[in-house]
Parts: C-alpha cells; sequence; structure tokens
C-alpha cells in the first residue's frame, strides 16, 4: 500500500514558468489537502477538496489552481511561479472531514523558484 | 482563522519527561491534531482531542481544554528517535485544520 504519493520529489524553476505539482492517493480517501511549509511559519492551506469534483480555497491560495476530477488525484498548478512559492509542498488526504479522521500527508515536493 | 502558539525550542535528556503547551484561539472548535516531523519528512499523526481531558497513547499524552484553549503534548521516557518538530493543529466549524509553527524538541544522551 502506497498510501499517498507526490511527484516530483524536488524542483527547480524558473520564475514565469508553469508547474504542476502531482499527488495521487490509494485509499479512497474523500478529502485532499494542499499545504506549503516554509521555515517559522508552519503549514498553511492553500487548496482543499471535501470530495471528488469539488474544492475550496485555504489560508493562501493565490497564484495556485486545483482540480479534483476523481477520488485519487489531487494536482496542484502554478500558473506562472514566483520566487515567493519557494518552498516544500505537502499534499495530505482524510477519509472525511470531520471525526477521528486524521490527515494522512505525503512525502512532499521541495520547490525552489528562481 | 486561528491563532495557534507553541514554543519553538525544547531540550531534554534521554529518559526525561517533556511538555508541549499548545494555545489557540479559533472562532470555532471542531477538535485539536498532534503531529510529529521528523526533520525533511512528512508529519504523522499522534494524537487528537475533542473533548476536555487527557487522552493516553503509550509514551505519548495529549491533554485538552476548551474553556482555556490550551493543550499540551506530554513526552514521557524520552528517547533519541523523538527528537523531532511536534505540530499542534486546530480544526475550524469548516473542518479546515490550522497549524501552529512547531515545536522542535531535541532529545540530549
Amino acid at each position: 500500500i502506497a498510501g499517498i504519493t507526490q511527484a516530483p520529489t524536488s524542483q527547480i524553476l524558473a520564475a514565469g514558468r508553469r508547474m504542476t505539482l502531482r499527488c495521487t492517493q490509494d485509499m479512497r480517501h474523500n478529502a485532499m489537502y494542499w499545504y506549503r511549509q516554509d521555515l517559522g511559519l508552519g503549514l498553511r492551506l492553500i487548496h482543499y477538496s471535501n470530495t471528488a469534483g469539488t474544492t475550496g480555497k485555504g489560508e493562501v491560495p493565490d497564484g495556485y489552481s486545483v482540480s479534483r476530477a476523481n477520488t485519487d488525484d489531487f494536482p496542484l498548478t502554478l500558473a506562472s511561479a514566483v520566487p515567493s512559492q519557494t518552498s516544500v509542498y505537502f499534499c495530505a488526504s482524510s477519509e472525511t472531514t470531520g471525526g477521528y479522521n486524521e490527515q494522512f500527508f505525503g512525502p512532499g515536493t521541495r520547490l525552489t523558484v528562481l | 482563522g486561528q491563532n495557534i502558539d507553541q514554543p519553538t525550542e525544547m531540550t531534554a535528556t534521554e529518559g526525561a519527561i517533556v511538555q508541549i503547551n499548545c494555545t489557540y484561539q479559533t472562532s470555532g472548535f471542531n477538535g485539536l491534531f498532534w503531529y510529529q516531523q521528523h526533520a525533511g519528512e512528512a508529519p504523522t499523526f499522534l494524537s487528537y482531542n475533542v473533548l476536555d481531558g487527557l487522552e493516553e497513547k503509550g509514551r505519548f499524552s495529549s491533554f485538552l481544554s476548551r474553556s482555556k484553549g490550551y493543550s499540551y503534548l506530554l513526552l514521557k521516557e524520552l528517547q533519541m528517535k523523538d527528537s523531532a518538530s511536534y505540530l499542534c493543529a486546530v480544526r475550524d466549524r469548516d473542518y479546515k485544520l490550522s497549524f501552529g509553527a512547531g515545536t522542535t524538541v531535541t532529545v540530549r544522551a
């Protein structure tokens, strides 16, 4: 059982380029999330999806977009990357949004925008 | 939104006990989580509290007081492998998690 996979593991990107971070889970979880983690700021929610076909904005959505065409995949797209988007990006999933449902995290993507 | 505060760093000796405090202010509360994150790795779930009181799981315990907006994570019989960051996270009325910046615990021999 793989759990959650993310690709790529790391990436160096020129400013202005478009980039899609991939996230796939095999646990049939309904809810999925994208976070960025920056030193001293902790994890901040970018976008989320409570179920396939729906998405919502988190705390820091500007410059990012997501889609949820099916249960397993939740890609995050940077339309035109900027240096402030340099961060470690974590995808997470949970069975549902409420109750005793912890979020499971993928291994992360380290993105550097130059 | 949420305002979540926890100490930046703590150091303790192998075999000792360490208590990591977390205070929060929230517009709605639907549970508090603690996660462990080793350097360069993903966070992993440790504990969940939604009612007041203590939840015990082996060497780790977590306490919640909703009226005080306060939680702590207690790590007993510290081992070198417990050196990590510990993240306090509050779930709001919309079931979204907000994380504190994390507490880095260093265990010394």
